[in-house]
Formats: C-alpha cells, sequence, structure tokens
C-alpha cells in the first residue's frame, strides 16, 4: 500500500539554524500539506500546497517557513532560524484533493528538538 | 480556530470492553474524520463521516455525528489491548477547504 514517507525521524537543531524536513507523498496525490504537533498538544494545520503555490497557511506560519515542491516527488519544509519554541512533532500529509472526501494519509513524522 | 475537542481526555477500560469518545465541534463542517496515533508514531485515518450521513461502521468501529449538536461520537467495540492509543477527531470544514482541524484527543488505555 502507498505511503507517505518523511525524513529524518529525527532532527536535532541548534536555536538560530535553518532546518529542511522533507517528505515524499503518495504519488498520484496532489494536496500536500504540513501539520505540526507541540508535545502533548492538538495536532496544527501549518500549511498545505497545491499545484507548486500554497493554497492556504496558518497563522502559525509565518515568514520563518517556506515550502517548496522541488521535483516531482519531494515536498519540504524549510525553517530559517529556528526557535526553542519550533521543537515539536512535524507531520507531512497527502490526499487526491478534487473529488476525493478529504482523507488524508499522514507520514510517520519529523521530531524536531532545537536546543 | 481550532475545532474539535474531544471527551473524555483520558480513558481506561479493560480489554472486551466498549470504548465511546466523544468530539464537538463549532463551525459547519463537509466531513468530519477519525484518526488513531500509537504513542509517538504518525496519524493514522480510521472512519469518515459525511455531513448528510449519521452513522457509520468499519469493522469494530461505529461512528454518529449530530450536526444540529455539532457533536460526534466514536465507539470501538470488544476493545483490545493494541487498541490503545490517542484518538483525534478532525473537521473538514467545506468541500473545497482540504485542511483539517484536530481536537486535543483521547487517550484510550486498553488493559489486558
Amino acid at each position: 500500500e502507498p505511503e507517505v514517507t518523511q525524513t529524518p525521524s529525527h532532527q536535532v537543531t541548534q536555536m538560530g539554524q535553518e532546518v529542511i524536513l522533507r517528505c515524499v507523498p503518495i504519488s498520484n496525490h496532489l494536496y500536500f500539506y504540513w501539520y505540526r504537533q507541540i508535545l502533548g498538544q492538538k495536532v496544527e494545520f501549518l500549511v498545505s500546497f497545491y499545484n507548486n503555490e500554497i493554497s492556504e497557511k496558518s497563522e502559525i506560519f509565518d515568514d520563518q517557513f517556506s515550502v517548496e515542491r522541488p521535483d516531482g516527488s519531494n515536498f519540504t519544509l524549510k525553517i530559517r532560524s529556528t526557535k526553542l519554541e519550533d521543537s515539536a512533532m512535524y507531520f507531512c500529509a497527502s490526499n487526491v484533493g478534487l473529488g476525493g472526501t478529504g482523507e488524508q494519509y499522514f507520514g510517520p513524522g519529523t521530531r524536531l528538538t532545537v536546543t | 480556530s481550532q475545532q474539535g475537542e474531544e471527551d473524555p481526555q483520558a480513558l481506561s477500560i479493560q480489554e472486551g470492553e466498549n470504548a465511546t469518545m466523544n468530539c464537538s465541534y463549532k463551525t459547519s463542517i463537509n466531513n468530519l474524520q477519525w484518526y488513531r496515533q500509537n504513542s509517538g508514531r504518525g496519524l493514522v485515518h480510521l472512519i469518515l463521516i459525511r455531513s448528510n450521513e449519521r452513522e457509520k461502521h468499519s469493522g469494530r468501529l461505529r461512528v454518529t455525528l449530530d450536526t444540529s449538536k455539532k457533536s460526534s461520537s466514536l465507539l470501538i467495540t470488544a476493545s483490545r489491548a493494541a487498541d490503545t492509543a490517542s484518538y483525534f477527531c478532525a473537521t473538514k470544514p467545506s468541500l473545497n477547504d482540504y485542511k483539517l482541524s484536530f481536537g486535543a484527543g483521547t487517550t484510550v488505555t486498553v488493559r489486558a
């Protein structure tokens, strides 16, 4: 069964450093998402991406965040200058989009620890 | 704005018992979905119920939706130790809006 994959599984970085989290969505899916979950808290929507551009973003997704689909398979989230409060589990998700029900397929997550 | 508030926050039951958890939300929805998350792992989609549906079944799962009360319930029948996980409801706001709004989740512990 196709699945969303994410790398790395765990990333430790120092405050102020840039990180890139990588995702490979399911191949025939058209919509891609990033969510984050701070330890013990809700899963929060960050951004959705369709047709090579951001379709929606939350208040959390400020100028230090960016997303890119650099090739036909990868979908990346970049955090330019990490802060301690960026420590969280970051989930990538994808779905078929138009004509689909909205069921999203989530990757296993990247645990980001900012020290 | 956040949608989807589950209760209870935590539930501990004996293997073989049923587990029921509830979710309330604030604004209109296109559909409501339930996800499971094992400790430290990703989210696994369990079941989806559309706004025009009232009840849905999938294996040992039963979901109800009451749009007049803006609430949903998830019932897991004949629970097993492997059902130990956190369960989240997530709402899809409209047909063309694909982002999901998650609740805080219910942590279910099934004792052997």
